[in-house]
């Protein structure tokens, strides 16, 4: 089954407390990109890639960092968590041709930074 | 600057009914897409309807169509014969394909919560 596979799905830490998202798509998507989601705001993009090695910020950058080493993987990176980056995050994919088809989703990743 | 306006927080349908939710977008590019996502309590982002900003005919899916007004800037999604399952929180979205550095950034609104009642 095509899909983009976020773990993990609920994820509670501390202040400070390096954490990771990972995001996998099997689609074989050139384009990867994380948003995150808070109430009242939409979702907002915090950082894209367009291809391995290949990476950039977006509309939220700060606090976080991504890696592109592999095509299938986009782990999302928070060093040093702070209570204002809970939210709801949300990996994207899909193809560079077909980015006005949309995005294929993963179920997104609860956090809250205590 | 890119912006998406959703200017109902929240709307409610009766079952069977029809509904409007609103969408306004600024854009000063001539090519852009469109978009519809559904994002139920499940979290999951699933996308309703599509439109392409080149096509004068309005997208429509089973019982979702779209009222696209390129001039106005304005892409409403109408829900007929409203079901339970549509209860959820939608999403007006767009992108511009083709533009450089924000090559394939979603740009959302802030999204309308619908309520449908039995």
């Amino acid at each position: 089954e095509a899909q983009v596979t976020q773990n993990p799905r609920y994820l509670i830490t501390v202040t400070g407390k390096k954490l990771t998202v990972t995001c996998s798509q099997n689609m074989n998507h050139e384009y990867m990109s994380w948003y995150r989601q808070d109430p009242g705001l939409g979702l907002r993009q915090i950082y894209y890639s367009m291809n391995v090695e290949v990476t950039d910020k977006g509309d939220v950058p700060e606090g976080y960092k991504v890696s592109r080493k592999e095509k299938r993987n986009f782990p999302l990176i928070l060093e040093s968590p702070s209570p204002n980056q809970t939210s709801l995050y949300f990996c994207a994919s899909s193809p560079l041709t077909g980015i006005r088809y949309g995005y294929t989703f993963g179920s997104g990743t609860r956090l809250t930074v205590v | 600057a890119q912006t998406v306006t959703q200017s109902q927080p929240e709307m409610s349908v009766q079952e069977a009914e029809t509904v409007t939710l609103s969408c306004t977008y600024d854009t000063s590019e001539s090519d852009y897409y469109l978009f519809w996502y559904k994002q139920p309590p499940s979290r999951q982002m699933i996308l309703v309807i599509r439109q392409e900003a080149y096509k004068q005919q309005n997208a429509t899916e089973n019982r979702f169509s779209v009222n696209f007004q390129k001039a106005a800037k304005s892409f409403s999604l109408k829900i007929s014969d409203s079901q339970l399952g549509d209860a959820a929180m939608y999403f007006c979205a767009y992108t511009v394909p083709d533009r450089g550095s924000t090559l394939g950034r979603l740009y959302f609104g802030r999204g309308t919560q619908l309520t449908v009642w039995p």
